[in-house]
C-alpha cells in the first residue's frame, strides 16, 4: 500500500523557518517525481515545488522561489521542504504528493494526508 | 503562465448527470487530471489524461477535453459524490483550475 507521511508542521512566528518531511512507503521511491501543494484555509490547491526522480530536476512556484527548498534523500524513501522567511500568506495544509510524469504531463496519484503551518505572531 | 478556469459551483440532484468544466487555452492539446477533495481529506485522482480512471473510481466518472474547454462528466450523482473538484495540467509545472464545489441536492 502506498503511504505518504507528512510531519514537520506547526506554529511559527513571521520570518520563521520550518522543514517540512514526507515519508513515503509502499513503493519504489526512486521511480517517483514528488510535488509539493498547499492549501490555504478555506482556499484551493496551489502548487509550490516539484523534484525529479533522481533529485536533478527542480521547480519552484514564483511565490515561494528563493524562499522553500525542496529536496530528497532516496536512501530514506523521503522528500523535504525546506521553508524560510516564512509569511503570513504561508499559511496553509501543506501535502507532499506522488507525481507521476510522461514526456508531455506530470499528475499525483497518490497524496499525503497533509501537514498543517501556521506562521503568526 | 496557464491558467485553467472552473465555474465556483454546480448543482445537480441525485440521480443525474453533473458536468464540471475547465477553461483554458487550446486546453485540448494538453492532457487534464481531475481530482475530488473532500472536507478534512486530501485529494483524489478521479481522472487522469483527460479520460482514464484509476482503479476504484467508479464508471459514474468520465473526462473529456477537446478546444479551449475539458470537462469532468458525473453520471447518476449521489450524495457522497459532493465535493470541490479540481482541474490540473502540467505546464512545467502543476497547474490547477481554482476549483469546483459540487452540491447534490
Amino acid at each position: 500500500e502506498v503511504q505518504l507521511v507528512e510531519s514537520g508542521g506547526g506554529l511559527v512566528q513571521p520570518g520563521g523557518s520550518l522543514r517540512l518531511s514526507c515519508t513515503a512507503s509502499g513503493f519504489t521511491f526512486t521511480s517517483y517525481s514528488m510535488t509539493w501543494v498547499r492549501q490555504a484555509p478555506g482556499k484551493g490547491l496551489e502548487w509550490i515545488s516539484y523534484i525529479s526522480s533522481p533529485g536533478t530536476t527542480i521547480y519552484y512556484a514564483d511565490s515561494v522561489k528563493g524562499r522553500f527548498t525542496i529536496s530528497r534523500d532516496n536512501a530514506k524513501n523521503s522528500v523535504y521542504l525546506q521553508m524560510n522567511s516564512l509569511r503570513a500568506e504561508d499559511t496553509a495544509v501543506y501535502y507532499c504528493a506522488r507525481t507521476y510524469c510522461t514526456a508531455s504531463t506530470c499528475y499525483s496519484a497518490y497524496w499525503g494526508q497533509g501537514t498543517l503551518v501556521t506562521v503568526s505572531s | 503562465s496557464f491558467e485553467l478556469t472552473q465555474p465556483l459551483s454546480v448543482s445537480v440532484a441525485p440521480g443525474q448527470t453533473a458536468s464540471i468544466t475547465c477553461g483554458g487555452n487550446n486546453i485540448g492539446s494538453k492532457d487534464v487530471h481531475w481530482y475530488q477533495q473532500k472536507p478534512g481529506q486530501a485529494p483524489v485522482l478521479v481522472i487522469y489524461r483527460d479520460y482514464n480512471r484509476p482503479s476504484g473510481i467508479p464508471e459514474r466518472f468520465s473526462g473529456s477535453n477537446s478546444g479551449n474547454t475539458a470537462t469532468l462528466t458525473i453520471s447518476r450523482a449521489q450524495a457522497g459524490d459532493e465535493a470541490d473538484y479540481y482541474c490540473q495540467v502540467w505546464d512545467t509545472r502543476l497547474v490547477f483550475g481554482g476549483g469546483t464545489k459540487l452540491t447534490v441536492l
